[in-house]
């Protein structure tokens, strides 16, 4: 069984901080994808980046950057010099060649001005 | 390209209705999801389909039914509505089997309220 933890259900910063959200995740394939999705006030969600199990290079995207860590199962995604428009639910997820995704619980991130 | 399209956005029933939501993708996708996210919590996937006339049960399919009769279209039944489905509900669809390629485009969801 696949299991993804995000242990933060919450958390809250002042714009410009730096802030990390983790996902620990739990699975018995050698071969899987992992994930964030964002979901803003407006429900939707956005995909924002997949990275897959032979691939432990870090990304960094603007101001994005994620951290993939197999000795530790963990896939942490850092936002740097946060805005107010980060605020918003993130979600973890990973699915195997199966093609189901398995989400965690998500982190509430509040940016305050 | 709308992406994928549900309807309606909001909903509210009454115990023991019955109700459809409907779900549409012009992206020529061959897999379409649905998923519940229940407050505070993370999306759990109630049933899934890889092409016209294939659905499958995900984990937690019990009270739903879906049918695929087009690529485009995958309706999501709900035949005698009780309290403990009041969620928000997703669709998604994804282009390809090799989940390198398996970025799930979701819909803008429909919030479902059953009193």
């Amino acid at each position: 069984a696949q299991k993804v933890t995000q242990a933060q259900t919450e958390i809250s910063v002042v714009e410009k901080e730096d802030v990390t959200l983790d996902c620990v995740y739990e699975t018995r394939d050698t071969t899987y994808y992992l994930f964030w999705y964002k979901q803003p006030p407006s429900g939707e969600l956005v995909f924002l980046i997949r990275r897959n199990s032979f691939d432990e290079q870090n990304e960094i995207s603007g101001r994005y950057s994620w951290n993939f860590q197999k000795s530790t199962s963990s896939f942490n995604f850092t936002i740097t010099a946060s805005q107010v428009v980060d605020s918003a639910v993130y979600f973890c997820a990973l699915t195997n060649a199966g093609n189901m995704l398995t989400f965690g619980g998500g982190t509430r991130l509040m940016v305050k001005p | 390209n709308a992406g994928v399209t549900q309807t309606p956005k909001f909903r509210i029933l009454k115990i023991g209705q019955s109700m459809t939501l409907q779900c549409a993708q012009d992206m020529n996708h061959n897999y379409m999801y649905w998923y519940r996210q229940d407050p505070g919590m993370g999306l759990k996937l109630i049933y899934y389909s890889v092409g016209a006339g294939i659905t499958d049960k995900g984990e937690v399919p019990n009270g739903y039914n879906v049918s695929r009769s087009t690529t485009e279209d995958f309706p999501l039944r709900l035949e005698l509505a009780a309290p403990s489905q009041t969620s928000v509900y997703f669709c998604a669809s994804s282009q390809q089997l090799d989940p390198s390629y398996n970025e799930q485009f979701f819909g803008p969801g429909t919030r479902l309220t059953v009193l």
